[in-house]
Order: structure tokens, then C-alpha cells, then sequence
């Protein structure tokens, strides 16, 4: 049972490159997040999809885009990389529901020079 | 808006010492409370969540959680830890809006 995929497990970029980091869940979940971990700072919510077919920003939504491509999968887009997006990326899903748990991938570390 | 805080940044024990993580947050309604365990270079996985019916909620690995409605608080405890719980753990909250609010997190050090 893979659970939640995340793909690439790290990246580097240069600045104002472009990458799409891919998330993948086998749970079918409706909800799915993108958050982003920056040391001392917890998890912070970049995007949501509560359910397919719709995306919601989150707290730091600025520099990034997302795709809910069907149920199992939801992507995150740098169209132009800055060296403040440098952080651990982290997919998580989760039922519908507020008092159920969120399951979340290994993550991607991505460095921008 | 929920928030959360997580006041201990950093706390260093001795295996087998009691551990009482803090965890505040603010919200007048209803709320779903977790706590999640990071070990080091992994995902965050669930320890335990509360949302309803006895405030004492027990989780895995021997971690229990006391959540007192009056003081916006949700308590993280283990009586004896062991050189294995060094991690960071984080409370959370879900109000019902589908946006999981984290707190900044608390790294534990347990020392042999």
C-alpha cells in the first residue's frame, strides 16, 4: 500500500526556472494539500483541493500553482523559481472530513540557487 | 482564524523522564485536534486525534493527550521516553473548513 507518492524526492533549480512537483494518493481521499516546512516555522498550507475539481489557496500561495489532474492526483507548479521557495514539500490527503487525519508523502527537497 | 501554538521549541530529556508537550489554540467552536510525530528525515505521521468524547485521548507508542475545553489547551504526555521518541511532533487543529492549521512544532531530544 503505497499511500501518498511524491515525485522528485529532491531537486535543485536556478533561479526563474520552471518545475512541477507531482503528489499521488491510493486512498481515494477527496481532499488533498500541499504544504511547504521551513525550519521554525511548522507546515505552512500552500494550495487545497477539497474535492476534485476545485483548488483553494492556502496561507502562501504566491509563486506557486496547482492542478487537481482527477481524484488520486495533485500537482504544485513553480513557474519561476526564487531562492525564498527553497523548502522540504510536503502532499498530504485525507477524507472529507475535519476529524479525520491527514496522510502525508515523504516529501521533496528543493533547493533554488 | 484558528491558530495554533506550540510554546516549547526545543526540549532536551534523560530516557525515561516524563514528557508534557504544550499545544494552544484559538477557536470559539468546535474543533478536531491532532498530533503528529516527524522522526528524523521522514513524513509526519498521526500519534493521536481528538474530536469528541473522552478529553483523555490515548495514542501509539505509550503518548497520550488531555484535551480541557476551558483553557484552549490539548497536552501531549509520555510518562518514560525512550532514546527512540527523538523527533519533532506537531499539534494541529481542523475547525471544519478543510484547511489543517499547524503548529510551529516542538523538537525533542531524548539523551541515552
Amino acid at each position: 500500500n503505497a499511500g501518498v507518492t511524491q515525485t522528485p524526492k529532491f531537486q535543485v533549480l536556478k533561479t526563474g526556472q520552471s518545475m512541477t512537483l507531482q503528489c499521488a494518493q491510493d486512498m481515494n481521499h477527496n481532499s488533498m494539500y500541499w504544504y511547504r516546512q521551513d525550519p521554525g516555522m511548522g507546515l505552512r498550507l500552500i494550495y487545497y483541493s477539497a474535492s476534485e475539481g476545485t483548488t483553494d489557496k492556502g496561507e502562501v500561495p504566491n509563486g506557486y500553482n496547482v492542478s487537481r489532474l482527477n481524484k488520486r492526483e495533485f500537482s504544485l507548479r513553480l513557474e519561476s523559481a526564487a531562492p525564498s521557495q527553497t523548502s522540504v514539500y510536503f502532499c498530504a490527503s485525507s477524507e472529507l472530513r475535519a476529524d479525520q487525519p491527514q496522510h502525508f508523502g515523504d516529501g521533496t527537497r528543493l533547493s533554488i540557487l | 482564524a484558528q491558530s495554533v501554538s506550540q510554546h516549547n521549541h526545543h526540549v532536551i530529556l534523560s530516557e525515561a523522564a516524563s514528557l508534557e508537550l504544550g499545544c494552544n489554540y484559538s477557536y470559539g467552536g468546535t474543533v478536531n485536534l491532532f498530533w503528529y510525530v516527524q522522526y528524523p528525515g521522514q513524513h509526519l505521521q498521526l500519534l493521536l486525534k481528538y474530536f469528541s468524547g473522552d478529553p483523555l485521548v490515548k495514542g501509539i507508542k505509550g503518548f497520550e493527550a488531555e484535551f480541557i475545553k476551558s483553557k484552549f489547551s490539548f497536552n501531549l504526555r509520555k510518562p518514560s521516553v525512550q532514546w527512540s521518541d527523538t523527533a519533532e511532533y506537531f499539534c494541529a487543529v481542523n475547525a471544519g473548513y478543510q484547511k489543517v492549521t499547524f503548529g510551529t512544532g516542538t523538537k525533542l531530544q531524548v539523551i541515552p
